[in-house]
C-alpha cells in the first residue's frame, strides 16, 4: 500500500528567508507525487507534480520541489517566504494503476512578517 | 483552466435529515471524480471513485448505504449523505479529472468543499 508522510505539523519561517516543508513516501511501482496547497474553509490549490525526468520540479507561485529517490522524499521549497504563503500544505502520491490520491497529514506552514 | 464547482458551500441541518451535495465541472468532462473527506486539522481520506455511467467504488470502511454516490453526467456527481447525525459532520471535498486510461498525468481539480454540520 502506498503511503505519504510529512513529519511536521507545522513550520514557522520569517518573510523573505527560504522554506522547506518535508514530505517522504512508499510506493510499489512509480511514485506520482504531488503538492497541493489549501486556505481555510477552501479545496485544494495544485501547485506542482513529478511524475518523471528532472528532479527538480518547479510549479506554482516559485515553490519548487525536489524529487529524491534513494531517500524516497519529495521536499517542497521556495527560495524567498511570503506572508501570503500561510498556508497548509499537502504532499500526495498516486501508484501506478490508481488514480486517487493518498495525501500526507499535511504540514501548516507560517510566515511571520 | 479546469475549474471544480462544489455546492453548497456550508450546510447545517437536524439530526436525521439527508443532505445532498453537487460537485460539477464546469468547462470539462470528468470521466472521474473523487470524493473525500476531511476531519479538522487533518488530511484528506478518500471515500469513494465515482465513474460516469457506473456504480462507484466505496474505500474500506466507508458506508455505500449512507454515502450516497451519483455520477449520473459527465459534469455532475451527487454525494448524499443520508440519515446524517452529528458523527457525519465534517468537510467534505471532490474532485474531477478527466480523459481514458491510469494515465499519472490525468490532472485533478478539487471543488472548494462543503462544510456539513448536523445538529
Amino acid at each position: 500500500a502506498q503511503s505519504v508522510a510529512q513529519p511536521e505539523d507545522q513550520v514557522n519561517v520569517a518573510e523573505g528567508n527560504p522554506l522547506t516543508v518535508k514530505c517522504t513516501y512508499s510506493v510499489s511501482g512509480n511514485p506520482y507525487l504531488f503538492w497541493y496547497v489549501q486556505y481555510p474553509n477552501r479545496g485544494l490549490q495544485f501547485l506542482l507534480k513529478y511524475i518523471t525526468g528532472d528532479n527538480l520540479v518547479k510549479g506554482s507561485y516559485g515553490f519548487e520541489a525536489e524529487f529524491n529517490k534513494s531517500q524516497t522524499s519529495f521536499h517542497l521549497k521556495k527560495p524567498s517566504a511570503l506572508v501570503s504563503d500561510s498556508a497548509l500544505y499537502f504532499c500526495a502520491v498516486r501508484d501506478t494503476g490508481r488514480r486517487a490520491l493518498t495525501f500526507g497529514s499535511g504540514t501548516r506552514l507560517q510566515v511571520q512578517p | 483552466g479546469a475549474v471544480v464547482s462544489q455546492h453548497p458551500s456550508w450546510v447545517i441541518c437536524k439530526s436525521g435529515t439527508s443532505v445532498k451535495i453537487e460537485c460539477r465541472s464546469l468547462d470539462f468532462q470528468a470521466t472521474t471524480m473523487f470524493w473525500y473527506r476531511q476531519f479538522p486539522k487533518q488530511s484528506l481520506m478518500l471515500m469513494a471513485t465515482s465513474n460516469e455511467g457506473s456504480k462507484a467504488t466505496y474505500e474500506q470502511g466507508v458506508e455505500k448505504d449512507k454515502f450516497l454516490i451519483n455520477h449520473a453526467s459527465l459534469t455532475l456527481s451527487t454525494l448524499t449523505v443520508t440519515s446524517a447525525h452529528p458523527e457525519d459532520s465534517s468537510f467534505y471535498i471532490c474532485s474531477a479529472s478527466w480523459g481514458g486510461g491510469e494515465g499519472p498525468n490525468q490532472p485533478q481539480h478539487f471543488g472548494d468543499g462543503t462544510r456539513l454540520s448536523i445538529l
